[in-house]
């Protein structure tokens, strides 16, 4: 088992709300990763960060932003949700040298009514 | 166009029976291949690597393959048992370094019936 955490589990909220989903581990990795997914869906990279200070925007276009204050907590922001964003959102980490091999949290199922 | 195609969609199968699943991708250049197993709700977990060099890997009732000339692996799970239902998700590093690029697929959905 992976020592990365993600917060809330699940969370349905309403169009024009501000949310953080909250990601943390323990493990000192610095590479980390938000992913998100739909059902029958790969995998899309949404943001991702090599270190602290560092944040960088992955494949999908999206509307939300992360922050890399400290190396263990990666939290992403949508400012204003609507329902195109209800999806699964998975947060990863990995090490350097293990070929990219992730490390992923169980996940925020977010629900925008 | 870099892309990793998996194949059946989904597969149900009974309890102790063989499967295989199929990876067929056209990443370039490739470094490795990491099949991922997905219980539902939770976060995919690596179940075993392979790297351009080998053709085959097993862990316990997990054997992954990979031929790197016609760009195809597959994972073959032996005398299943209910717990393996699950997702099956194969991701390939073109790279293999922090600078790498990941490829996923849509997955396996297996599900193992009494």
């Amino acid at each position: 088992e992976a020592d990365i955490y993600q917060t809330p589990r699940y969370l349905v909220i309403g169009t024009g709300k501000k949310i953080t989903l909250e990601c943390s581990q323990t493990m000192g990795h610095d590479k980390m990763y938000w992913y998100q997914q739909d059902p029958g869906m790969e995998l899309h990279l949404i943001h991702y960060s090599y270190g602290v200070n560092s944040t960088e925007k992955g494949d999908l276009s999206s509307e939300s932003t992360v922050s890399r204050i400290r190396t263990e907590h990666f939290p992403l922001t949508l400012e204003s949700a609507r329902p195109s964003h209800t999806s699964q959102y998975l947060c990863a980490s990995s090490v350097p040298g293990t070929n990219e091999k992730l490390f992923f949290g169980s996940g925020t199922q977010l629900s925008v009514l | 166009k870099n892309q990793v195609e998996q194949s059946p969609q989904s597969l149900i199968i009974l309890e102790g029976k063989n499967c295989t699943l199929q990876c067929n991708y056209t990443v370039s250049p490739f470094s490795n291949l990491r099949w991922y197993k997905q219980d539902t709700g939770r976060g995919p977990v690596s179940l075993t690597i392979m790297t351009f060099s080998e053709n085959t890997k097993s862990n316990g009732r997990y054997t992954a393959t990979l031929d790197a000339d016609t760009k195809q692996s597959s994972l073959h799970i032996t005398a299943s048992q209910l717990s393996d239902s699950a997702s099956y998700i194969c991701v390939v590093n073109d790279r293999g370094s922090t600078l790498g690029r990941l490829y996923f697929g849509r997955g396996t959905q297996l599900t193992v019936w009494p």
